[in-house]
């Protein structure tokens, strides 16, 4: 079974520009949660979504957003970036419905640099 | 609020046994355990269910005390293949939409 899979890998942008990343999960996954990791503050949430419905949202600007298509793939998007966006962004799949799926599956995460 | 882990970090030779703690100042409704080797995604070791439910790979161990609002990871017998990042991940709502708040890490590393 292929694994939670995301593009890019690797991105440089400027401040003030907006990136979109995107996530496919693990087929017959219907949960995606987009997470933030940085030296200083760890694994940070951003949101989840499922079944094309974003059920949870962390405490980040509205800057961030994202989907997620019918096929269960999603995308995260950033616009204004700034310096403090620079991070790795994680993104999880798992079953979700049900407290027994809540196993959650990363992938491998972009690193954004922005200069 | 994020969960406190502890220790921060901490040093193993090959064989020892280590404990890390995750405690949290919200009532508890799952704690999940997560270890990530450098340059590498988190990968799943274990869930704790408020109840005593559990979910996760045989050789690790863990316990859940809904009282006190922690958790520990009991890493016995090291190996060098444990080393890496271990995080804990606290939901305080149950039900399907939840979402985890990760605390800081522990990094062990294991020495031969």
């Amino acid at each position: 079974k292929a694994g939670v899979t995301q593009t890019p890998r690797y991105l440089i942008k400027t401040r003030g520009q907006q990136v979109t990343l995107s996530c496919s999960p693990i087929s017959g996954h219907r949960s995606v949660s987009w997470y933030q990791q940085t030296p200083g503050q760890g694994l940070q949430f951003l949101f989840e979504y499922f079944s094309e419905t974003q059920r949870n949202k962390g405490n980040f600007p509205g800057r961030f957003s994202g989907r997620q298509f019918s096929n269960s793939r999603s995308e995260m998007n950033v616009s204004t970036l700034e310096l403090g966006d620079s991070a790795l962004y994680l993104c999880a799949s798992s079953l979700g419905g049900s407290p027994r799926s809540y196993e959650q599956y990363f992938g491998p995460g972009t690193r954004l640099t922005v200069t | 609020q994020q969960p406190v882990q502890s220790p921060q970090a901490v040093i193993l030779r090959e064989g020892e046994d280590a404990v890390i703690n995750c405690s949290s100042s919200k009532a508890l409704y799952s704690v999940h355990w997560y270890r990530q080797k450098h340059g590498e995604a988190p990968v799943f070791l274990m869930i704790l269910l408020k109840g005593g439910e559990q979910k996760g790979h045989e050789k690790i161990s863990a316990s859940f005390n809904e009282k006190k609002q922690q958790s520990s990871l009991y890493l016995t017998a090291s190996q060098l293949s444990y080393s890496g990042t271990y995080f804990c991940g606290t939901d305080h709502s149950g039900g399907s939409n939840y979402k985890l708040t990760f605390g800081k890490g522990t990094l062990l590393t294991v020495n031969p």
